[in-house]
């Protein structure tokens, strides 16, 4: 059964300080890896797409890195407004999008 | 200007009740997609509809949901008999450009009493 597990649930920083969030994933034939940031009450923001291992795509001061088996998410020197649940998503041989449950990530000034 | 809105983007609705969640791109897309995400919990599937057809569904959508798109311009999700469990925020999502990211819509709040 296709699966994605995010570690830590919950992650508080101070502005900054660096740290990486990490997806763990089981999936049959991996179309992609997906990393979305949602805010609260709003809809899932798409950051990066990965598409085999070895591969890596940076915007900002985030990082994403992708294995057989996990993605990391890193982030440099946090600001404050990097603050959201950031959930990590896999595609398999079909459309639909299998999501973790997310990393909530508080950055404190 | 958002990709895509949804409407309404809260709904309160008691439980037996019929929802219809509406959701309209500003272009043409030929694939379509409906996720919800029961408060604290994980984005979940619900369907995917390409060409005016549903391509995959989850065990969610049973019997009592149903999508589609009345015109060229807006995509439907409908509820027929709602249940308390089915509070939750409804998203739809849509393929963009040549590779297989979705991109999401704000969302639509459905509170079932």
């Amino acid at each position: 059964e296709d699966q994605v597990t995010q570690s830590p649930e919950a992650l508080r920083l101070q502005e900054g300080e660096s740290s990486s969030l990490n997806c763990s994933y089981t999936v049959s034939g991996l179309r992609g890896l997906f990393w979305y940031r949602q805010d609260p009450g709003k809809g899932p923001e798409f950051l990066f797409t990965l598409y085999s291992a070895g591969e890596e795509k940076e915007k900002e001061r985030l990082k994403a890195t992708l294995t057989k088996k996990e993605s990391f998410l890193h982030i440099t020197a946090p600001k404050p407004e990097d603050s959201a649940t950031y959930l990590c998503a896999v595609q398999g041989n079909t459309d639909k999008l299998i999501f973790g449950t997310g990393t909530r990530l508080q950055v404190f000034p | 200007e958002p990709e895509v809105t949804q409407t309404p983007s809260h709904q309160v609705t008691q439980m037996g009740q019929e929802v219809i969640l509406r959701c309209v791109p500003i272009s043409n897309h030929l694939y379509f997609y409906w996720y919800r995400q029961i408060l604290g919990q994980k984005v979940e599937f619900l369907v995917s509809f390409y060409n005016n057809e549903i391509s995959e569904k989850s065990e969610i959508f049973d019997d009592q949901f149903s999508v589609e798109r009345p015109d060229g311009s807006n995509f439907t999700l409908k509820i027929r008999s709602t249940k308390l469990e089915d509070s939750a925020m409804y998203f739809c999502a849509f393929p963009r450009g040549e590779s297989y990211e979705q991109y999401f819509g704000p969302g639509t709040r459905l509170t079932v009493t």
